[in-house]
This record gives C-alpha cells, structure tokens and sequence, in this order.
C-alpha cells in the first residue's frame, strides 16, 4: 500500500531535549516536506526537499533540522524544542516532473513541549 | 497581507445545498493551484488540481482567475460527507517546490 508513515504520531516532552520525529515514503517521490499545523494559522511549510541530500527552508524553518540521506526518509529534528513548537506536524510527499504535483501527506505527529 | 486568503466560514448548509468558497493568492509567480480536503484531526487529501481553463470532477468545480489571482471551489448538492475543511493551496514552481496553504474554510453540511 502507497504511504507515508510518521513515528511517533504523539509525543510530549520538555524543553531542550532533543527530539527525531521519522517520516517514511514507499512511492519512490523525489519530493518531501514537513508542514506544522496550528489553530487559524493552517499549514506552514517548515523545511522540503527536491531529492537526496538536497534540502530548503520553507516558511519557518527556525528551531527545526533535516536531513535526506536516502531517498525514502525525511526525519525533522528538533535540537532544542521549545513550548512554541508544540504543534501539529505533517510529513508530506510527491513526485516531481509535471505541472501539479500531488503531495501525500502523512497521519500527522501530535507534539507538546513543556 | 497573508500570501493565500480564504473565506473565513464556518459555512453551516442544508443537505443538497450548493456552496461557494473563495481563495485569493497574493503572489503572480504562483503556477499551480490546489483545493485539499481536511477532515478533523486527519492529514489533508487531495480533492482536485486547479487548472486555468477551470475544472469539473463530478459536483465539484474549481475555477481560477490568474488575472485577478483568485481560486473558487463550488459543491453542488452538499452531502453529510462533504462536511470537513477546504485548503486552498499555491505552489510557486518558480522558487523549488514550495506550497503554500491558505488557513482553510471549515464546511458543515446538515441534515
């Protein structure tokens, strides 16, 4: 089955310890995002990437890292996490090559930093 | 000015009901055009791509207007099942790969 995966899909932590949240695609999509999702302020694109080792900032990419050392896996990595990344988080992939491109989104990971 | 705007809503309409949302975009360069489906508390899916000579899939129908930036989605005969939250979506091909979401209008269709 075609998926994106997240782990974990909940998370409550405190501030300062870091923290990996995984995603995985099986689709084989050069393209993959990670979006946060807060109340009134809908999806923000915080880091995307157009293939392996090749990575850009999107909208708010402070206090977030990634990495794409293989193609399929696309791991946020929270340094230090602070109370304001308590948020809603989306992996999400696609293929590139043509004029819309259907992104995949993952479960969602649901994370709180106190 | 946010980069993509939609209605606000909540849109509350009877069961059958033909319903209009409205996306404005702020940024020319942007080339494709999205609307996505959230249900509550779940990943957003794809409904449909926007294409510039408008498009159909089934009661649906998106709409753009590149001269004036603007994106409509109307669903005709309204189902307990369309009740969820429709993002407006922009990429700016331009720029790598970066989508930009409008913060989403929320639908209840009612019995």
């Amino acid at each position: 089955e075609a998926q994106v995966t997240q782990n974990p899909r909940y998370l409550i932590t405190v501030t300062g310890k870091k923290l990996t949240v995984t995603c995985s695609q099986n689709m084989n999509h050069e393209y993959m995002s990670w979006y946060r999702q807060d109340p009134g302020l809908g999806l923000r694109q915080i880091y995307y990437s157009m293939n392996v080792e090749v990575t850009d900032k999107g909208d708010v990419p402070e206090g977030y890292k990634v990495s794409r050392k293989e193609k399929r896996n696309f791991p946020l990595i929270l340094e230090s996490p602070s109370p304001n990344q308590t948020s809603l988080y989306f992996c999400a992939s696609s293929f590139l090559g043509g004029p819309s491109y259907e992104q995949y989104f993952g479960p969602g990971t649901r994370l709180t930093v106190t | 000015r946010k980069e993509v705007e939609q209605d606000p809503g909540p849109f509350n309409v009877p069961e059958g009901a033909t319903v209009a949302f409205n996306c404005t975009y702020s940024n020319s360069a942007s080339q494709s055009f999205f609307w996505y489906r959230q249900d509550c508390r779940k990943e957003p899916k794809l409904l449909m791509s926007v294409y510039s000579s408008g498009n159909e899939d089934g009661r649906f129908t998106a709409q753009l207007n590149r001269a004036s930036q603007y994106i409509s989605l109307l669903i005709r005969d309204s189902k307990l099942s369309d009740s969820a939250t429709y993002l407006c979506v922009v990429n700016k091909l331009s720029e790598g790969q970066n989508f930009v979401f409008g913060p989403g209008t929320r639908l209840s269709v009612l019995p």
